[in-house]
């Protein structure tokens, strides 16, 4: 196991509604990342965020946004939920070096399904 | 822009044979690649990286990479198969630009027959 933990392991949501993830990141790792992966892809980049600010963001709608806490956990919020929100939600976390290229290690995902 | 090709959709392998999972890249500068594995309803397990030096990269659970940078490829073997291997398996290369977040291939499905 990685010590990155995700909650809730499942969410059912309708269309239109908003929706909070969870993770908790490695112990001393200060830098989240969240991927979405849809059936039968590879994950696909969300944002980043380090030392409590977003650093990187994927091909993703501003209704997609996140917070990182001082403890280095943080949260993914999903506004305006559509169909195609429907994926798996993973959080990566890992420990940034100067001039390093930090390993990620992930979290179990959370399944989310927008009916 | 990074990206990674794993052309092989499925591979299949008889347990105790020889593995390999092929994977390319394109990248703007030097690679930094990444081999996952992940299981049904589970997140991305690291299994090795290659960053400098050795071609030959030795990772967990007995996998192994080799990189060459002439045919920029950087393929996932493993001597003798296991069951317990089969599984989905990712390529990723680093992108090297703001957040320096993975850009993963589309994955290779792995059966190891019995």
């Amino acid at each position: 196991e990685t010590g990155v933990t995700q909650s809730p392991t499942h969410l059912i949501k309708t269309r239109g509604q908003q929706v909070t993830l969870r993770c908790s990141s490695q112990s001393g790792h200060n830098t989240v990342s969240w991927y979405q992966q849809a059936l039968g892809q590879g994950p696909q980049f969300i944002f980043q965020y380090y030392r409590e600010e977003e650093n990187g963001r994927g091909n993703f709608p501003p209704r997609f946004s996140g917070l990182q806490f001082p403890n280095y956990s943080s949260e993914l919020n999903v506004n305006a939920l559509e169909l195609d929100d429907s994926a798996l939600y993973l959080c990566a976390s890992s420990l940034r070096l100067a001039g390093s290229a930090d390993t990620q290690y992930f979290g179990p995902g959370t399944r989310l399904t927008v009916l | 822009a990074q990206s990674v090709a794993q052309p092989e959709d499925q591979v299949n392998v008889a347990e105790g044979n020889p593995l390999t999972v092929k994977c390319t890249y394109s990248v703007s500068g030097n690679p930094y690649l990444f081999w996952y594995v992940q299981y049904p309803n589970r997140g991305l397990q690291f299994l090795l990286k290659y960053i400098t030096g050795d071609n030959l990269v030795k990772g967990s659970y007995g996998f192994e990479a080799e990189f060459n940078k002439s045919q920029t490829s950087f393929h996932l073997k493993k001597p003798s198969a296991l069951v317990s291997d089969s599984a989905l398996y990712f390529c990723a290369v680093r992108d090297l630009g703001v957040g320096q977040n993975f850009v993963f291939g589309p994955g290779t499905r792995l059966s190891v027959l019995p």
